[in-house]
């Protein structure tokens, strides 16, 4: 059973709309991260979570927010969605926690199109 | 900042023959995973090392800090080993910072 979900899978949205990105998790890690993946690149940490309540900015936060309601969940928020963020986004829980690092795992991806 | 740097960006290999993934890092890092992008663009974890190598069925990986590398080595390669993989270290502040990932295609 998967471990960490996405939804949507795949969303189109106009420029200058919200959207929401959902994961969750059932890993009980306190750790959440959102990521973007673009074709030729690697993963970009965009923000991530320590637990219910708190956000953290990663590498390239702007034009995003967070929102982590609880453990299990961890929302991406793009408030005014512009076709630069057309991209792969994955969420993934673990990492270091109480001293301990415990690798993360990732969900299946949401495949996001701005137009 | 830290970074990774992965290689080859594109491989071939003929099912049963082998080769070798290399990621090499600007600094000192804590720890390695490797992950597989398969067909349905999920990534699947294929190991988490903090040091020395481990090996799972035709895949084995080592990580050495002092030299700031990483490699995953596939042996008799399949046609279901191909997809992009991706290395991704644990930084001193024990964020994953990812390589540009290896397109691996495994031909008949």
């Amino acid at each position: 059973e998967a471990a960490v979900t996405q939804s949507p899978r795949n969303k189109v949205a106009v420029t200058g709309g919200k959207v929401t990105l959902s994961c969750n998790q059932t890993n009980n890690h306190n750790n959440m991260y959102w990521y973007r993946q673009d074709t030729g690149h690697g993963l970009r940490l965009i923000h991530y979570s320590y637990g219910a309540g708190s956000t953290e900015k990663g590498d390239i936060p702007d034009g995003y927010k967070a929102s982590r309601p609880s453990q299990e969940n961890f929302s991406l928020i793009l408030e005014l969605a512009t076709p630069s963020q057309t991209s792969v986004y994955f969420c993934a829980s673990g990492g270091r926690d109480w001293g301990i690092y415990a690798e993360q795992f990732f969900g299946p991806g949401t495949r996001l199109t701005v137009l | 900042g830290d970074q990774v740097e992965q290689s080859p960006s594109a491989l071939s290999l003929h099912e049963g023959t082998g080769s070798a993934l290399r990621c090499n890092f600007t600094t000192t890092m804590r720890a390695v995973q490797w992950f597989r992008k398969n067909s349905r663009g999920s990534l699947i974890n294929l190991f988490y090392l903090a040091s020395g190598t481990k090996e799972n069925g035709r895949l084995k990986s080592a990580f050495d800090s002092k030299e700031r590398y990483s490699t995953l080595h596939i042996r008799d390669a399949q046609l279901e080993d191909s997809g992009t993989y991706f290395c991704a270290a644990v930084s001193g502040s024990w964020q994953l910072i990812f390589g540009s990932g290896t397109q691996l295609t495994v031909m008949p």
